[in-house]
C-alpha cells in the first residue's frame, strides 16, 4: 500500500536558518504529493503541493520538488523564521481521486530568535 | 481559507457521558473524514463518508460513531466517554473530482475525558 516517510524531530534552527525537511514516500502510479502545516492549537493547512512528476510546490518561502525518481518531496525554506515553527506533515493522494490520504508521522520545527 | 466547521474547540467530560463533535463545511464537498491526532501527532483516519448516507470505517479502530444526513455535516459521536477518549479529533473535507483534491481541516476539537 501507500506510504510516507518522514525525518524525525524535533528540529530545532536558529533564525534564518535553512530548512531541510526529508520525505520519501511509496505508492503506486503517480500521486499526489502535501505538505500540510499544523500551528499550536489549530487544525492542518495546506502549505503546498505537487500533482506530477518535476512539479515544484512553493509558498510563503517554502519549497519542495516531486522526483520521482528518488520517490521524494523534502521540503526546504532558505531562512526561517520564529512564526515558521509548527508542525509539518509531508502527505500524498493515490492517484485516484477517491483515495484516501496517507500522511506521514509530523516533524515539528522550533525556531529560536 | 477553509470554510469548515467544527465545535466545540475545546471539552472537558466525566467518564460515560455522551458527546457529539461538530462538523460542518459550506464548500459543497461529497467527501469528509474525521482524524483522531494523539499527543505525539500522527494522525489516524478513523471515519470518512463519500457523501450522504455513506459512512465507513477508516484505518484505525474507534469506538466512535458518525452520520452523514446532509451533505455540509459530518457529526461524531461517542456514547460513553472513557479516558482513553481524550485526544484531538479533526475534521476535513475534499472535492476528490476537483483539480487537485487536496484536503481542508477544521480547527479540531480537544477531547479531555476525566
Amino acid at each position: 500500500g501507500n506510504s510516507v516517510t518522514q525525518m524525525e524531530g524535533p528540529v530545532t534552527l536558529s533564525e534564518e536558518a535553512f530548512l531541510t525537511i526529508n520525505c520519501t514516500y511509496t505508492a503506486t502510479g503517480y500521486p499526489s504529493l502535501f505538505w500540510y502545516v499544523q500551528y499550536p492549537g489549530e487544525g492542518l493547512q495546506l502549505l503546498l503541493k505537487a500533482t506530477k512528476a518535476d512539479d515544484k510546490g512553493s509558498n510563503k518561502g517554502f519549497e519542495a520538488t516531486y522526483r520521482k525518481e528518488t520517490t521524494s518531496f523534502h521540503l526546504e525554506k532558505g531562512s526561517v523564521q520564529v512564526s515558521d515553527s509548527a508542525v509539518y506533515f509531508c502527505a500524498l493522494r493515490g492517484y485516484n481521486y477517491g483515495q484516501n490520504f496517507v500522511f506521514g508521522p509530523g516533524t515539528r520545527l522550533s525556531v529560536l530568535p | 481559507e477553509a470554510d469548515i466547521y467544527q465545535t466545540p474547540r475545546y471539552l472537558v467530560i466525566g467518564t460515560g457521558k455522551k458527546i457529539t463533535l461538530e462538523c460542518s463545511q459550506t464548500m459543497g464537498h461529497d467527501k469528509m473524514y474525521w482524524y483522531q491526532q494523539d499527543p505525539g501527532m500522527e494522525l489516524h483516519l478513523i471515519h470518512y463518508s463519500y457523501g450522504v448516507n455513506s459512512t465507513e470505517k477508516g484505518d484505525l479502530s474507534s469506538e466512535s460513531t458518525v452520520s452523514r444526513i446532509r451533505t455540509e455535516h459530518f457529526p461524531l459521536t461517542l456514547e460513553s466517554a472513557r479516558p482513553s477518549h481524550t485526544s484531538q479529533y479533526l475534521c476535513a473535507s475534499s472535492d476528490p473530482s476537483g483539480s487537485t483534491g487536496e484536503l481542508f481541516f477544521g480547527e479540531g476539537s480537544r477531547l479531555t475525558v476525566l
